[in-house]
């Protein structure tokens, strides 16, 4: 079975541009996560969802940032406008249940912002 | 949830075991103990967890000590992809409240030499 999927792998914008990144979870998981990696702050969680439906989302850093799930195949994560300090690395992940604690990771997106 | 406190950095020569220890003396009753991985530049992995019995897996082994306060990942013959940062995470099981949530630390680089 395929891992969780995103894309793109890495993207380069300028400050002020809308970005949006990608996510497709790994069929028959019912849970999706939307992390953030950074140097100075580590892994963060930004957003969680649950059936579809957006669970906790006080991870989410200012009104800049948005997150979507239309369907249980996929999820975006939206940033408008871009500045540098979100230059990071950021990951979703999908799980079977959100009380086993295995989580899938994608790969992740690697973000420049200049 | 329990905080945990990992050795910052290991090595350890191809071929042998390495174990990695933690501390989560604060850990409570209902909590279990996460391991994931990241290699480099790759999402975090999912390794193994357990509650206070020892598990073994296919990836490692978790030996968990009777008072439950410490415990350590065995890789039992270690090979250079195990390079890689390990996070040790306690959280409580069952999908109530905010038991869905992994708090990732900054864990240990294991470097494993030829």
């Amino acid at each position: 079975d395929a891992g969780v999927i995103q894309s793109p792998r890495h993207e380069v914008t300028e400050m002020g541009q809308e970005v949006t990144l990608r996510c497709k979870p790994i069929s028959g998981h019912n849970s999706l996560f939307w992390y953030r990696q950074t140097m100075m702050r580590g892994l963060e969680l930004l957003i969680y969802f649950n059936n579809n439906v957006p669970i906790d989302d006080s991870g989410m850093p200012e009104d800049r940032f948005s997150a979507k799930m239309p369907n249980a195949s996929f999820s975006t994560l939206k940033i408008q406008p871009s500045e540098p300090r979100d230059s990071a690395v950021y990951f979703c992940a999908s799980s079977s249940s959100p009380g086993t604690g295995e989580q899938y990771f994608g790969p992740g997106t690697r973000l420049t912002v200049t | 949830d329990a905080k945990t406190t990992q050795p910052p950095s290991m090595d350890c020569a191809e071929g042998r075991a390495a174990n990695l220890p933690c501390n989560h003396s604060t850990i409570s009753g209902n909590e279990y103990v996460y391991w994931y991985r990241q290699i480099h530049s790759q999402g975090p992995q999912y390794i193994i967890h357990g509650l206070k019995n020892n598990e073994t897996n296919e990836m490692a082994s978790l030996i968990i000590t009777e008072d439950r306060k410490s415990s350590t990942l065995i890789l039992p013959h270690a090979t250079l992809r195990d390079t890689a940062v390990y996070y040790c995470i306690v959280r409580v099981a069952g999908s109530g409240g905010s038991n869905y949530k992994l708090t990732f630390g900054k864990g240990t680089l294991l470097t494993v030499n030829p």
